[in-house]
């Protein structure tokens, strides 16, 4: 059983579209992080979410932990092709657990 | 260094065989974790060393695995008699401080086929 459902699984879109992507889980945690990684190198950090109901901003991205502290989602606005990538969110704990990911395309 | 290093980059190796993979830490980092890395399941966690603490190796698969953190720094993950079901990305990250909520650096990987 996996600790973090990330949904979708695969995205394909076209530049200029808006998408969310889920992360849900039926354990609390007491924070929770968004990676992107791109194919032949490691995930690298984009946020920290710590309070619940806590929004952040990252230029087109915005990252929202729920007030559960169960369950997040990011939001991009306006994809480009740069943003191509797997999403991956982990959840802290003494390990950090990391969903499977959504891996996402954006087609120019 | 500025970065997580990983070596080497890519590893194919024949059943049975053994294989060390290497992993170089930010400098100062106390916290190092191993996770594999296979397509379409997310990465999973396989050991963590937090100073000189004993290593949580509770994610090891099996006993051909081990691991050590030579110095507090360096750390070399060990297959022993590969199994062609080990073939995966092998992930370092490291952390300034271990446990809960804090950011986490990644090296590039360590693309491991076995043949």
């Amino acid at each position: 059983t996996q600790l973090l459902e990330q949904s979708p699984q695969f995205l394909s879109i076209q530049e200029g579209e808006n998408l969310t992507v889920y992360c849900n889980s039926s354990s609390v945690f007491s924070s929770l992080q968004w990676y992107r990684q791109e194919p032949g190198e490691g995930p690298v950090l984009l946020v920290t979410v710590v309070t619940g109901g806590e929004v952040k901003k990252l230029k087109r991205l915005t990252f929202q932990f729920g007030d559960a502290r169960k369950d997040s989602s990011l939001h991009i606005t306006a994809a480009q092709p740069g943003d191509t990538g797997l999403y991956l969110c982990a959840g802290a704990r003494h390990i950090p657990t990391f969903g499977r990911g959504t891996s996402l395309i954006v087609h120019p | 260094g500025a970065g997580v290093s990983q070596s080497p980059s890519n590893k194919v190796t024949e059943k049975g065989k053994d294989v060390e993979l290497r992993c170089d830490p930010i400098s100062g980092h106390t916290a190092l974790y191993w996770y594999r890395q296979s397509l379409g399941q997310g990465l999973e966690f396989l050991i963590y060393f937090q100073g000189n603490s004993a290593p949580d190796k509770s994610g090891l698969p099996s006993d051909r695995f081990s691991a050590e953190r030579t110095g507090g720094s360096v750390s070399t993950l060990t297959i022993q008699r590969t199994q062609q079901e080990d073939s995966a990305v092998y992930l370092c990250a490291s952390s300034s401080r271990g446990g809960a909520g804090y950011g986490y650096t990644f090296g590039s990987g360590t693309r491991l086929t076995v043949v």
